[in-house]
This record gives C-alpha cells, structure tokens and sequence, in this order.
C-alpha cells in the first residue's frame, strides 16, 4: 500500500464548476500538507500549505484537512481552463525535509 | 519565493553517456533536493544534496549513479551516470523556503535517453 493515495484522473469539467482533489494517507506521522499545480512540462508550484487540521482559504482555492481520517481536500471554486493541470498532493512528518507525494490528478476545464 | 534555474531544460542522451544537471538559487538556501519524476508517475526524491559533505540518498538511489555536488548554498549539481532509457525522466530541483515548512521546485530537467 502505497503512504499517499491519489485518484489520478483523469477529471474533465465545465468551467466555473467547483472541483474537489483528494488524498488519503496511511502514516499518522505526517503533519504538514501541500498541494502543487504542475503544467505540462513544468516544475510543480506550490499552492496550498497547511499543518493543522480544517480548512484554509486562498482566492478560489480551498485547502482542508482531517488528520483523525487521515485525508486531505483541495476545493478549486469557479473553475477555469488554466486551472487544466495536474494536481498533486504531498505531505511530511517534519517541517524540515522529504516530501511524499500522491499520483497527481490531471485536471480538464474545458470552456 | 526562491527563484530556481536549471540548466539543461532538456536534452536527449545517447544510451551509456553520462550528463550533468546544474541547479542555481537566487538566494542562500539551507536545503537543496533533487527529485525525479519518471513519465505519468509523481515525484520521488532522490536525495539531499548537502553544502560541504556528502549528499544523503534515499533508498534506491546511489551515489555512483546520482552523484551530487553541492560547493556553496546556492547551487548544486545532479549527475545521471551510464544511462540507459529507464532513466529517461524529469529530473526537478528543489528548495526549502526561506521560512521553512515550503519545498519549491525548479522548471526541470527533462532527459530522453536513447
């Protein structure tokens, strides 16, 4: 059983919907949780970072939290095509140091 | 942010060759990362590039094949040795932030081995 679980797609919807990514975990170490966009052909960028439990809100883009049924959200509101990317999850036991990453979920918009 | 460059973007590799990824940071970081994300999989780290020691490599991954380099807090080096196509992979840089608990990531390096 792989730590990070990610349904990898891939997920096509009409813009302005609201998209739901997730994650489940096995290992309860992990306590800091980010989510990444990655283009094609690009480096990952870092959207969400979050530690505790609940959610946190930035522009369209909710990031939530339940370490006690260790899985993780990310909320994307009013959806447009250049959210059309692959979303990943990652998470470690530290503040410092490797991160473990889930699948990716490559994402569609489509106008 | 940091700002992470990598130099080659991409590149395509004869088969047994050996090449050199550079990473370069606009700013003195603390930890430097090298991750490898192999076609349609997610990313794996391949190891921890130390300023003025040896880098610590993660299981699977060995410094013969990965040698890393790092000389100064703001650049580093992977080497991708011998290769062979199952080596063909982005191969990303990263950064701590400069507040910790953010892992950034260059643009990646993009090998085809043939």
């Amino acid at each position: 059983q792989k730590e990070v679980e990610q349904d990898p797609g891939p997920l096509s919807v009409p813009e302005g919907a609201i998209v739901s990514l997730n994650c489940t975990y096995s290992n309860s170490a992990f306590q800091y949780f980010m989510w990444y966009r990655q283009y094609s052909r690009k480096g990952p960028e870092l959207l969400m970072y979050t530690y505790s439990s609940g959610n946190k809100e930035d522009g369209r883009f909710t990031a939530q939290v339940d370490k006690s049924s260790k899985y993780i959200s990310l909320f994307i509101r009013d959806s447009q095509p250049s959210d059309s990317a692959t979303y990943l999850c990652a998470m470690r036991s530290t503040s410092y140091g490797k991160l473990t990453f889930g699948q990716g979920t490559i994402l569609t918009v489509h106008p | 942010s940091a700002v992470i460059s990598q130099k080659p973007s991409r590149d395509i590799c004869q088969r047994g060759t050996s090449l050199t990824i550079q990473c370069q940071v606009d700013s003195q970081v603390t930890m430097m990362f090298w991750y490898r994300q192999q076609p349609g999989q997610s990313l794996t780290l391949i190891a921890t590039a130390n300023q003025g020691s040896e880098a610590t490599y993660e299981s699977g991954f060995v410094i013969d094949k990965f040698p890393i380099s790092r000389p100064n807090l703001t650049f580093s080096t992977l080497t991708v040795s011998n290769m062979s196509p199952e080596d063909s992979s982005i191969y990303l840089c990263s950064v701590e932030g400069d507040k910790g608990n953010t892992i950034y990531f260059g643009e990646g390096s993009w090998l085809t081995v043939v």
